[in-house]
């Protein structure tokens, strides 16, 4: 099994604060994708990345994968409670997704 | 927007007892997935399913388990004599050809 270790696993922060959350294995991943999940629901998919060194931006979220496709991040831009939530990371090198334990965030007002 | 439709939304059964837990993927995918998430714990792959068999299973997936598309549109887990263990979120995810996964919004499985 491949494994994802996510840091921090918790992160509390105030409105308008920028952050950063990692996603990390030893392995190689063909793709990996991020979601976030509210409590009770499944998760959602923010966004795929499949090539070394790609960057991607969704609003004030930006996702960078690493060269050697074995790790990646999440920055958050001037963070807002919408923001609250659990984000997973998941890696894939088969038809089987392997998920981290996620990050949980809360965006205080 | 299309989505991944679960049912029941919660399920409560007796330990032994054999439960069925449904999904209705997006039409046009190609893709099918079972994933748990026991309380507290990462979501868990279970089986994947892909030109009516199945394509690739973990090791929690065992003889109790078994998957079925019995009409194009449904995609059901059985889970055939239920341990308190198994107690967990079931999702059920699809896709078509590219990487991203929809997911349903579970069923929450209690055994008792």
């Amino acid at each position: 099994t491949q494994l994802l270790e996510q840091s921090p696993q918790f992160l509390s922060i105030q409105e308008g604060e920028n952050l950063t959350v990692y996603c990390n294995s030893s392995s190689v991943f063909s793709s990996l994708q991020w979601y976030r999940q509210e409590p009770g629901e499944g998760p959602v998919l923010l966004v795929t990345v499949v090539t070394g060194g790609e960057v991607k931006k969704l609003k004030r979220l930006t996702f960078q994968f690493g060269d050697a496709r074995k790790d990646s991040s999440l920055h958050i831009t001037a963070a807002q409670p919408g923001d609250t939530g659990l984000y997973l990371c998941a890696g894939g090198s088969g038809y089987a997704l392997n998920f981290g334990k996620g990050t949980s965030l809360l965006v205080t007002p | 927007e299309p989505e991944v439709t679960q049912t029941p939304s919660h399920q409560v059964t007796q330990m032994g007892q054999e439960v069925i837990l449904r999904c209705v993927p997006i039409s046009n995918h190609l893709y099918f997935y079972w994933y748990r998430q026991i309380l507290g714990q990462k979501v868990e792959f279970l089986v994947s399913f892909y030109n009516n068999e199945i394509s690739e299973k973990s090791e929690i997936f065992d003889d109790q388990f078994s998957v079925e598309r019995p009409d194009g549109s449904n995609f059901t887990l059985k889970i055939r004599s239920t341990k308190l263990e198994d107690s967990a979120m079931y999702f059920c995810a699809s896709r078509a050809l590219t990487y991203g996964y929809t997911f349903g919004s579970g069923t929450r499985l209690t055994v008792v």
